[in-house]
């Protein structure tokens, strides 16, 4: 079945310092990535969509130039959390899926803790 | 967007008894997805259900497109069933999921 890795899995951070996450379908292509952020106790919200090739489009209220997203590959996505905060701490989450009408499948979220 | 209603938010189970989870969504979709979030936050795909029935242990799910629910039918609840359980709708393809706010469960011994 369709597999997306996640990394790093557990990221612990002085604040100001920069993180790059990685979000890669291993059995697919997917043109299409999709970054969530998610709060303790609170559902996952969609924070940008992960074009290949081109820019991302950001959910309203998600800073681009805080929250970069680079597509360069059919089978990566990176997002980089630029000169993080504490309050950048959250678990971030990526989707990917196969081709239409099928699940979409995620990755096993990024827990970053901003210190 | 569209909506995406949970009910209940809460519930509290003795270990063995079944329970039934509903999703509301307030437009047509072209899928729709339910979810286990386990204590770590992994999401394991339970079912992938835009319409009909499908059953996998003592899981089951029904939508009724028609209607715009679904239910998701946990049996001989364990304790290991513990968690949140998001129900989450696309409207169209290549759209991302839109997530509802969870029903959190407790299974207990």
């Amino acid at each position: 079945g369709a597999v997306v890795s996640q990394h790093p899995s557990w990221v612990i951070c002085k604040s100001g310092t920069s993180v790059k996450i990685e979000c890669r379908s291993l059995d697919f292509q997917a043109t299409t990535m999709f970054w969530y952020r998610q709060f303790p106790k609170q559902s996952l919200m969609l924070m940008a969509t992960s074009n290949e090739g081109s820019k991302a489009t950001y959910e309203q209220g998600v800073e681009k130039d805080k929250f970069l997203i680079n597509h360069a590959s059919l089978t990566l996505s990176t997002l980089t959390v630029t000169s993080a905060h504490p309050e950048d701490s959250s678990f971030y989450i990526c989707s990917a899926r196969d081709q239409g009408h099928q699940p979409q499948h995620f990755g096993d979220g990024t827990r970053l803790s901003i210190l | 967007g569209i909506q995406v209603e949970q009910s209940p938010p809460d519930l509290i189970l003795q270990e063995g008894a079944n329970s039934t989870l509903r999703c509301n969504f307030s437009d047509s979709v072209n899928n729709l997805q339910w979810f286990h979030q386990n204590p770590w936050g992994q999401l394991i795909n339970l079912f992938y259900i835009p319409s009909g029935t499908k059953q996998n242990g003592r899981l089951s799910a029904t939508t009724v497109a028609t209607e715009r629910y679904s239910l998701l039918y946990i049996s001989s609840s364990q304790t290991t069933d513990s968690g949140v359980y998001f129900c989450a709708v696309e409207w169209d393809s290549g759209y991302a999921l839109n997530f509802g706010k969870g029903t959190s469960l407790l299974v207990t011994p």
